[in-house]
């Protein structure tokens, strides 16, 4: 069964900082990975998608990096704001899955706080 | 990339009425929609997986009669909670694919906060 851990549960920086968020996964087959920010009671915005094929994907100051065999994606995210406070989610589509093709496992996410 | 809506995105009921909740694709065709339920501190978990025409898939756990999913158009996707209790007070999203292909991106929309008093 796929299960995806997120550590830290939640991380305080102060401004400017750069910091990274881990992702891991148990079952290295997936199709793809993917990082979400949620705010508070919204909904899920799409940060980037990580084919399983690719390394890495980068959009603006932040950085994904995949790792499927060792079931591992971290979010790198450059010179932090307190606009990037949220909380991070990372998610999985996993390839055996039974009926529900398709679909994402996801983390319980990284709650970031980015202090003025 | 592809707008997915989901109305209302607030909603209180008393226990034992019934409660719908609606997510459409505003730009795209829908082949699939998911609907997810996250709990305080929880991840979001898959209830269900609705195929425009045909009967949703529920997730091992999930009462289908309790909460019943309608995907009667490419860009509609209705979830009934029927006589909601307190428990079933939750946070619900859907998404959205817009191929067969089922490994391609999905959308989400903005979800929805369900409050069973």
């Amino acid at each position: 069964k796929q299960e995806v851990t997120q550590i830290p549960a939640a991380l305080s920086v102060p401004e400017g900082e750069n910091l990274v968020l881990n992702c891991s996964f148990t079952d290295s087959a997936i199709y793809n990975l993917q990082w979400f920010r949620q705010d508070p009671g919204k909904g899920l915005t799409s940060l980037l998608l990580i084919q399983s094929s690719q390394r890495e994907q980068t959009s603006g100051r932040l950085n994904a990096s995949l790792d499927k065999s060792s079931g591992r994606s971290t979010l790198y995210i450059a010179a932090s704001q307190p606009g990037d406070s949220a909380t991070y989610l990372c998610a999985v589509r996993p390839m055996n899955y039974g009926g529900s093709q398709g679909n994402l496992i996801f983390g319980k996410g990284t709650k970031l706080s980015v202090k003025p | 990339g592809a707008v997915v809506s989901q109305h209302p995105s607030r909603v209180i009921c008393k226990s034992g009425t019934s409660v719908k909740i609606e997510c459409r694709s505003l730009d795209f065709q829908a082949t699939t929609m998911f609907w997810y339920r996250q709990f305080p501190k929880q991840s979001l978990m898959l209830m269900a997986t609705s195929n425009e025409g045909s009967k949703a898939t529920y997730e091992q756990g999930v009462e289908k009669d309790k909460f019943l999913i309608n995907h009667a158009s490419l860009t509609l996707s209705t979830l009934t909670v029927t006589s909601a209790h307190p428990e079933d007070s939750s946070f619900y999203i859907c998404s959205a694919r817009q191929s067969d292909i089922f490994y391609t991106e999905a959308f989400f929309g903005q979800g929805t906060r369900l409050t069973v008093v």
